[in-house]
């Protein structure tokens, strides 16, 4: 089984100033895949970046990058430039083959306010 | 939009009425998902598709919830005689393979 915990419930930023969202995950498995998936109030969830476990390089998506440590077991999410846009929940996610769902696995979230 | 659709977007019930939801995937996307979220917390696994068969279920998933996916295209889910406690937000996601899920509005439900 995976777990993943995001310690920080909420967050905030000032508009065009960088933040950090950390993510902690367990498993056991060799062949996994994070997630960082961002929910706006009253929106669908969309996907921001993802990571293959394998890679050692940080996946990076415009403004948004990770720090991936897998020894550490920590995927931070960071997110330059903040805009208003970006406020919403922020959801750390974690996918291995198990069956072969790759079904998702989801922190509590961290909710992210973005201060003009 | 060709991005994943679900209705009804919200559901207002009795308890111990049955409620169906439907969801369309992205086209060429063979893997389908359903998940529940409720209020502060991420979503859990219900269960998943790859085409037509219903390859996993979540111990989430009781005797009173059911899914379908035929012909490996669209897919329902189907509370029975509801409770309050099902009261959630029901998402369904789908894939093309391994690397990311992509997630529809969701449904809400609210069971009085």
């Amino acid at each position: 089984a995976q777990t993943v915990t995001q310690s920080q419930p909420e967050m905030s930023v000032q508009e065009a100033e960088t933040v950090t969202l950390s993510c902690t995950y367990d498993t056991s498995e060799s062949d996994y895949y994070l997630f960082w998936y961002k929910q706006p109030p009253s929106r669908q969830m969309i996907l921001v970046i993802r990571q293959e476990a394998y890679k050692q390089q940080n996946a990076t998506e415009n403004r948004f990058s990770v720090n991936f440590q897998k020894a550490a077991k920590s995927f931070s999410l960071k997110i330059s430039d903040s805009q208003l846009g970006d406020a919403a929940m922020y959801f750390c996610a974690s996918s291995y083959s198990g069956a072969g769902s790759y079904q998702l696995t989801f922190g509590k979230g961290t909710k992210l306010s973005v201060i003009p | 939009d060709t991005g994943v659709s679900q209705d009804p977007r919200h559901k207002i019930t009795k308890r111990g009425q049955n409620v169906t939801f439907r969801c369309d995937p992205i086209s060429e996307h063979n893997r389908l998902y359903w998940y529940r979220q409720t209020l502060g917390q991420g979503p859990e696994f219900l269960t998943y598709f790859q085409n037509e068969a219903q390859l996993e279920k979540s111990r989430l998933l009781s005797d009173r919830f059911s899914a379908e996916r035929p012909k490996g295209s669209f897919s329902t889910l189907e509370i029975q005689r509801t409770e309050q406690g099902d009261s959630a937000m029901y998402l369904c996601a789908s894939s093309p393979g391994t690397f990311g899920q992509y997630f529809g509005p969701g449904t809400r439900l609210t069971v009085t």
